[in-house]
């Protein structure tokens, strides 16, 4: 049962517009989000996040949009750089309760080409 | 300040043995979870350890086993090695064990089961 999906595997975007990753999820526990970007060889590292009260979170090149009616958050990337070509992962956590922990999408390659 | 550090970050072993991996989370955090990456499942969630004790656990067999140390530092043991255990390991540290809101990862270890 895939709570966290990333239905798309790969993306590939010029260099200079605008890369959209999208999530979709089905617990509707979860009430924090976040994005990991990986590279190859090294962990994932932590990008932005978004609390449930929000709809929108905003961090320079970066910003996470939340529709919780829809259980669906996505990440726009503003202009898109080569250095963005990374794996980036979906994550979501329930708040509240507790069990927590991070449930990971399986991730989407995003190819930025000069 | 220090990352997280992992060692080994390779290993082979044949099935049947036993494996450890450590876990060294970045200074002050007490919070060191574990995950399996594969490329057909992304990452899975394995446990959780804070303050010694194992607080959350995933849907993973009980022949992967973990332990934290009043250092934090962490292990995992991976007994009756299967080919299907092929994976990066990847050890996760955070200030607070819940909720977590950002967790800072490892370059991993890349296990291979042959």
């Amino acid at each position: 049962d895939q709570q966290v999906k990333q239905n798309s595997p790969s993306l590939s975007v010029q260099e200079g517009r605008i890369s959209i990753l999208n999530c979709d999820y089905t617990n509707s526990m979860f009430d924090y989000f976040l994005w990991y970007k990986k590279y190859p060889a090294e962990g994932p590292t932590f990008l932005i996040s978004i609390s449930s009260i929000k709809d929108k979170n905003e961090d320079g090149r970066f910003t996470v949009f939340l529709n919780k009616s829809a259980k669906h958050l996505s990440l726009h990337i503003v202009p898109s750089q080569p250095g963005d070509s990374a794996v980036y992962f979906c994550a979501a956590s329930a708040y509240r309760g507790s069990n927590y922990k991070l449930t990971f999408g399986k991730g989407t390659l995003l190819t930025v080409n000069p | 300040k220090a990352g997280v550090t992992q060692t080994p970050r390779y290993l082979i072993k044949t099935r049947g043995q036993q494996v450890t991996l450590s876990c060294s989370p970045i200074s002050g955090h007490r919070s060191v979870s574990w995950y399996q990456q594969t490329p057909g499942q992304g990452l899975q969630f394995l446990f959780e350890y804070f303050s010694e004790t194992q607080r959350n656990k995933g849907n993973f067999p009980g022949r992967f086993s973990g332990r934290q140390f009043s250092n934090s530092r962490s292990e995992m043991n991976v007994s009756t090695l299967e080919l299907g255990d092929s994976a990066l390991y990847l050890c996760a540290s955070s200030l607070v064990a819940r909720p977590v809101h950002e967790q800072y990862f490892g370059p991993g270890t890349r296990l291979t089961v042959t």
